[in-house]
């Protein structure tokens, strides 16, 4: 049972442009996470999704940042006009319906904005 | 404000000793808890929980201890091992929610 799949690894955009993460949870799971850790922080809450339904977006920056989850096909974080300050490790967990006090966590996509 | 805290950030300990991990919350609405390990470039994986109406969980080397009192929570590894230096998050769970909320993390060093 393959775990929670993020890509891609590492992305490098210049200020400006678009970054699109990728977020394939584990199978069966239903409900998705997504948590920014930036330099010497800790993980932040940024999104809540299940299949085509946003649950809490409490955490997401007003502006320029968006995420989904279709009913087929993985979660995307999608960040318009990258700037410096969005440089960080993006996180996505997963969490079966059942069971979401317990998340399990993809090994992130590093994003690096020149 | 930050209803999760780990307000230590690093921990160093010596190998065969004990490490004590600790994390206070805030909001009382918090009923499960959870502590994850990172790895350098990897991503955080579940270590041990604790449901609110406990006051301890133990799992082999680890023991979470809830005090809920005093909203706080501690994880000790015992006896600590060197592959134990990672950073620890504490993760506090809000059932009506659906969702945990993590503390910044504790980077313990086991030293051999």
């Amino acid at each position: 049972n393959a775990g929670v799949m993020q890509n891609p690894r590492h992305l490098v955009r210049r200020r400006g442009q678009e970054a699109r993460l990728r977020c394939s949870p584990m199978k069966g799971h239903s409900h998705v996470y997504w948590y920014r850790q930036l330099p010497e922080e800790g993980l932040k809450f940024m999104v809540y999704l299940q299949k085509e339904n946003i649950i809490d977006e409490s955490g997401m920056p007003k502006e320029r940042f968006s995420a989904e989850f279709p009913k087929e096909g993985p979660s995307i974080l999608r960040i318009q006009q990258v700037v410096r300050g969005d440089s960080a490790a993006y996180f996505c967990a997963s969490s079966p319906i059942d069971s979401t006090d317990t998340q399990y966590f993809g090994p992130g996509t590093r994003l690096t904005v020149l | 404000d930050q209803q999760v805290k780990q307000n230590s950030p690093s921990l160093s300990v010596q190998e065969g000793r004990i490490s004590i991990l600790n994390c206070d919350y805030t909001n009382s609405m918090f009923d499960y808890f959870l502590w994850y390990k990172k790895y350098p470039a990897e991503g955080p994986t579940f270590l041990i929980s604790i449901s609110s109406i406990k006051d301890k969980n133990e799992d082999g080397r680890f023991t979470v201890f809830l005090n809920k009192s005093a909203k706080h929570l501690s994880l000790h590894i015992v006896p600590s091992q060197p592959g134990d230096s990672a950073v620890y998050f504490c993760a506090a769970y809000n059932t009506n929610a659906g969702k945990s909320t993590f503390g910044d993390g504790t980077t313990l060093t086991v030293k051999p």
